[in-house]
């Protein structure tokens, strides 16, 4: 079975704060990429990564950096957290040619 | 603009009866798509997969796509109270370096009635 793993189920931290969200995934997928999920807007893409050292903006990457030094884990960083950047953050992963698996999430609040 | 359309409900249907769950979409390029179930606080899990015209069954879920109309569908038979959550519908398009990543539906939720 495909493993993605969130390193924070629940995460509070307070805003101007440089926040850090890892997913690792262990089935050595090329494809990796991190949504974030509020109500009313459904899902949303905000970066995605081909593979090592590799990165791409998504939808709304406004706010974002991301950061895969290792294909195993890609790690999505706020800069200076924002209270509009509460929300419930979804990494995924995928090999070529195959569905996307999500991690359990992160549910961030931004104080 | 890509973007995928889904009714959001809820959509109540009868334990026992098949459940019709409808997406469209405006991107043409969009080459795969997919069905996700979400219960509340958890995350999405992937349901079916389809990436040509046709039908695709799996078990008592179906699921249908037309590129021409830009239309996917999911039936589900035999619908069980289990199967109530929100049913979230997501194309996918590719480059040069893979998977551009999933665009969703804001989801329909489900209710089955015992």
């Amino acid at each position: 079975d495909v493993k993605v793993t969130q390193s924070s189920r629940y995460l509070v931290k307070r805003t101007g704060e440089k926040v850090f969200l890892e997913c690792v995934q262990d089935m050595d997928h090329e494809n990796m990429f991190w949504y974030r999920q509020d109500p009313g807007l459904g899902l949303r893409l905000i970066y995605f990564s081909y593979d090592v050292k590799m990165k791409e903006k998504g939808d709304i990457p406004e706010g974002y950096s991301v950061s895969r030094e290792k294909k195993e884990r890609f790690s999505l960083i706020l800069e200076s957290a924002s209270t509009n950047q509460t929300s419930m953050y979804l990494c995924a992963s995928r090999p070529s040619n195959q569905p996307q698996h999500f991690g359990d999430g992160t549910r961030l609040s931004i104080l | 603009q890509k973007e995928v359309e889904q009714n959001s409900g809820p959509l109540s249907v009868p334990e026992g009866a098949i459940a019709s769950l409808n997406c469209t979409y405006s991107d043409r390029g969009s080459q795969s798509f997919f069905w996700y179930r979400q219960y509340s606080g958890k995350s999405p899990e992937l349901i079916m997969s389809i990436y040509s015209n046709g039908d695709k069954e799996d078990g008592r879920f179906t699921a249908q796509l037309n590129k021409a109309s830009q239309y996917v569908s999911l039936l589900i038979r035999d619908s069980q109270p289990s199967d109530s959550a929100t049913y979230l519908c997501a194309g996918e398009m590719y480059s040069g370096g893979g998977a551009d990543g999933l665009t969703f539906g804001k989801g329909t939720h489900l209710i089955i009635q015992p």
